[in-house]
């Protein structure tokens, strides 16, 4: 069976850092994609960033850029998400999911439980 | 960006009934289309993907059609554990984008 298990979220000051983390089994990790998604409380699905099963290939949303930053230990089946510079805005649970290909975002499938990221003073 | 608008954005709907979800691209998006069905407190799960293909163990009342900028999602005959709440996305371009969702629930 397929299992992605998040972990690492919590309350953290405005400024400051986190880093999630996605453990993966039931499946060859290496060959798939990984995305993370966020849901603000009450609100609907944003895509945060995805990454290629090598990890060479990253992407972000515009929202994110440049204060996240997406890995993965391929060794370890775990995905990464290091947030800094966290905002109120940021607060949400944040999703990791499998992509159904190995280079670029498409479907997600199946998806986390989530963990929440609250970002206040 | 692909902005992705769906309706209606919420739904009231009897057991049994037939009920359709629309989901607009602002630009031409092929296929590239997925649903997803989210109940509370809980994750999305993926329900179609590439516009129409239905995902391994979902109910066949479930169905979606569309290409190009138009997309719909239908179920056929409403049953109680519908109720959630619905997102269509995009990922014909990055970033991907979903629509706002359809909340679904029980007349």
């Amino acid at each position: 069976e397929v299992q992605l298990v998040e972990s690492g979220g919590g309350l953290v000051q405005p400024g400051g850092s986190l880093r999630l983390s996605c453990a993966a089994s039931g499946f060859t990790f290496s060959s798939y994609a990984m995305n993370w998604v966020r849901q603000a409380p009450g609100k609907g699905l944003e895509w945060v960033s995805s990454i290629s099963d090598s990890g060479d290939s990253t992407y972000y949303a515009d929202s994110v850029k440049g204060r996240f930053t997406i890995s993965r230990d391929n060794s370890k089946n775990t995905l990464y998400l290091q947030m800094s510079s966290l905002r109120a805005g940021d607060t949400a649970v944040y999703y990791c999911a499998k992509d159904s290909v190995a280079v670029a975002a498409s479907w997600f499938d199946p998806w986390g439980q989530g963990t929440l990221v609250t970002v206040s003073s | 960006d692909i902005q992705m608008t769906q309706s209606p954005s919420s739904l009231s709907a009897s057991v049994g009934d037939r009920v359709t979800i629309t989901c607009q691209a602002s630009q031409d998006i092929s296929n590239f289309l997925n649903w997803y069905q989210q109940k509370p407190g809980k994750a999305p799960k993926l329900l179609i993907y590439d516009a129409s293909n239905l995902e391994t163990g979902v109910p066949s009342r479930f169905s979606g059609s569309g290409s190009g900028t138009d997309f719909t999602f239908t179920i056929s005959s409403l049953q109680p554990e519908d109720i959630a709440t619905y997102y269509c996305q995009q990922y014909d371009n990055l970033p991907i984008t979903f629509g706002q969702g359809t909340r679904l629930e029980i007349k």
